[in-house]
């Protein structure tokens, strides 16, 4: 496709549920990272993927948040056993460039998750 | 790492100039700034590289200091469309973006 696409874009969870993210980048894109914005908020960096490798997991607040890439080109972020606190639109952005000349970072329009 | 950005907030009559300025503790390979409307993905506005540059397009510029520590962005003439959040993102050599939080931007009519 021409930009990065995310789903699902609305995704209704209950707390204990496991949820998962699909982030499909511009196509031949290096650099592809996971973001997470709560309401009101900037966007708050969770992980970082150079190809299939994952780089900088740092951010990501607890081992219930994985994320993998694994043939260097879609993403999935996946949640287990999702709190409440996990509600947040979740942003996925890729890159032509490698980590450090990354360029323009091209957005998806979120998924935005809903723990009740 | 994040960055301080201010204002947090401004408000502008449609024609107004505003400036959003971001700053760093360390000195920084090069720094993004972005909008976000609200409910839609951040759009890239601009990247600065080099100590000591200024570059623009339309009515938006931004500078970035010789000391790479500092970035301003120039919003002149405001227009209605320009409402929404501005981010910076500041790019740590071999680190990954930590974005600022964030300057509400809102232009009346």
């Amino acid at each position: 496709g021409a930009g990065v696409s995310q789903s699902p874009r609305y995704k209704v969870a209950k707390r204990g549920q496991d949820v998962a993210l699909r982030c499909d980048p511009i196509s031949g894109h290096v650099s592809l990272f996971w973001y997470q914005q709560a309401l009101g908020q900037g966007p708050e960096f969770l992980t970082y993927f150079q190809n299939e490798a994952q780089l900088d997991k740092s951010g990501l607040p607890s081992d219930r948040f994985f994320a993998e890439r694994p043939e260097g080109s879609v993403s999935t972020l996946k949640i287990q056993r999702t709190q409440q606190e996990d509600s947040a639109v979740y942003l996925c952005a890729s890159s032509f460039g490698y980590q450090t000349n990354t360029g323009e970072l091209f957005f998806g329009e979120g998924s935005r998750l809903t723990v009740l | 790492q994040q960055p301080v950005q201010s204002p947090q907030a401004v408000i502008l009559r449609e024609g107004e100039d505003a400036v959003i300025n971001c700053s760093s503790s360390k000195a920084l390979y090069s720094v993004h700034w972005y909008r976000q409307k609200h409910g839609e993905a951040p759009v890239f506005l601009m990247i600065l590289l080099k100590g000591g540059e200024q570059k623009g397009h339309d009515k938006i510029s931004a500078s970035f200091n010789e000391k790479k520590q500092q970035s301003s962005l120039y919003l002149t003439a405001s227009q209605l469309s320009y409402s929404g959040t501005y981010f910076c993102g500041p790019d740590f050599y071999g680190q990954n973006f930590v974005f600022g939080p964030g300057t509400r931007l809102s232009v009346l009519p």
